[in-house]
């Protein structure tokens, strides 16, 4: 299965400011994804991120707050823009292998 | 669109006994269905994965799930549990057979395994 590492792993910050989640895949993958948890909830998909083409975004995400790089085949970043508390959650890196969906350890954020 | 339902956010249970997580979907196309575990601040792993092959699928540390399309359902079982198997489970549906492609996740079902 693919590997995932994500850094930086959790992260205490102020709000107002911003952070960048860095994903990294020892594979190449088409999609990657990325996903918010927040507290004491279920997983919810923020985007899609194509190599080469803006990211697609759902329902009640926008680019200007989340703002998705994609440079190459093996890695994207997430940021999560002018933070609030209710920012404050896991965010998770996603990619396709095999038939299933692996994860990354997820960048747990607070925001204070 | 395609949507989970775990039907119990938690499920409390004495070590060495069944356990079953309960799950229901939608799908308008045939779906694929996975079971992933999350513990304590660590990351989802995959326990078990259904992409229209046998109905009966077994995972990882003895857990297995049965798909039952006339009840649209998925649900999670394992004989004997083990405190190992205290944590969060979630049951995701995609509508392509390429999962990786966009889940859908369930609410989670938080397991509680008593000595």
């Amino acid at each position: 299965s693919a590997v995932i590492s994500q850094k930086p792993s959790r992260d205490i910050c102020q709000r107002g400011t911003s952070l960048t989640i860095q994903c990294q895949v020892d594979s190449q993958v088409t999609m990657m994804f990325w996903y918010r948890q927040q507290p004491g909830q279920s997983l919810t998909l923020i985007a899609t991120a194509n190599q080469g083409s803006e990211a697609t975004y759902e329902s009640g995400f926008v680019i200007d707050k989340f703002p998705i790089s994609r440079p190459n085949l093996t890695f994207s970043t997430l940021t999560v823009s002018n933070m609030s508390p209710e920012d404050s959650s896991i965010y998770l890196c996603s990619v396709g292998d095999r038939g299933a969906a692996f994860f990354g350890q997820g960048t747990r954020l607070t925001v204070v | 669109a395609q949507s989970v339902t775990q039907l119990d956010s938690h499920v409390s249970v004495s070590e060495g006994t069944p356990v079953l997580l309960r799950c229901n979907y939608s799908s308008s196309y045939s779906p694929s269905l996975f079971w992933y575990v999350q513990h304590p601040n660590k990351g989802l792993q995959l326990l078990l994965k259904y992409t229209s092959a046998a109905t009966l699928v077994k995972g990882i540390n003895g857990f297995e799930a049965e798909f039952k399309k006339s009840e649209t359902s998925f649900h999670l079982t394992k004989p004997s549990a083990h405190m190992s198997d205290a944590a969060e489970y979630f049951c995701v549906v995609t509508d392509t057979e390429a999962a990786g492609n966009k889940l859908t996740f369930g609410g989670g079902t938080r397991v509680l395994v008593k000595p």
